[in-house]
């Protein structure tokens, strides 16, 4: 399955199928993304993270592209389990007065049916 | 647990009334950010610290709000009089250097203003 982002904050898929998770970040000087996993109730966990000198980083199951041209991340996670059910935010450290300030987008909410 | 702290969990209060909440960071993180999220949306930047400097505040930060770091470690994060949109969830993250390192973050204090 795949989503826009922004555009479907929700993303269904089965167990075992392979999912995308996109982002559009407005920033065009940041130059460090993170990925985030947050369970309900809970607070955001670091899954990834990738600077802007790579176009590709990859993690355990977890795969972070992105594309500077069109200022566009994307989360694969591959054979998706129920315990990857959560809300996924990208989050660019973009920055704000003279600091970098971690900088959430919307999020994208993940079910993954047994 | 080496993780980031936050204190209490959940406070619910009366319209009016004051509310403290404490967050206690990473032990060598000189970094602090609070964040205040609501539902079904990302966590929406307060304001941080640089070991006890305040060196950002966003506009979300009304002038009921106020924060403090005294001495570098734990920070505080008071609300006075306050109103039932101050219902939310408040997040407290820390990390190292700026730029290119990821903040971690606690498991929030839940505020319902009743």
């Amino acid at each position: 399955g795949e989503s826009v982002g922004l555009h479907l904050p929700t993303l269904s898929v089965q167990e075992g199928d392979n999912s995308i998770i996109n982002c559009a970040y407005s920033n065009s000087a940041s130059d460090y993304f993170i990925w985030y996993k947050q369970e309900s109730g809970k607070g955001p966990q670091f899954i990834i993270d990738i600077r802007s000198n790579m176009d590709k980083r990859q993690g355990q199951r977890v795969t972070v592209l992105l594309n500077k041209t069109v200022k566009h991340l994307s989360l694969q996670i591959a054979a998706t389990q129920p315990g990857d059910s959560a809300v996924y935010f990208c989050a660019e450290n973009g920055r704000s007065g003279g600091s970098y300030i971690p900088t959430f987008g919307r999020g994208t909410s993940l079910i993954v049916h047994p | 647990d080496t993780g980031v702290s936050q204190n209490p969990r959940h406070k619910i209060t009366k319209r009016g009334q004051n509310v403290t909440f404490r967050c206690d960071p990473i032990s060598e993180h000189n970094r602090l950010y609070w964040y205040r999220q609501t539902l079904g949306q990302g966590p929406e930047f307060l304001t941080y610290f640089q070991n006890e400097a305040q060196l950002e505040k966003s506009r979300l930060l009304s002038d009921r709000f106020s924060a403090e770091r005294p001495k570098g470690s734990f920070s505080t994060l008071e609300i006075q009089r306050t109103e039932q949109g101050d219902s939310a969830m408040y997040l407290c993250a820390s990390s190292t250097v700026s730029g290119g390192t990821e903040a971690f973050f606690g498991q929030g204090t839940r505020l319902t203003v009743v």
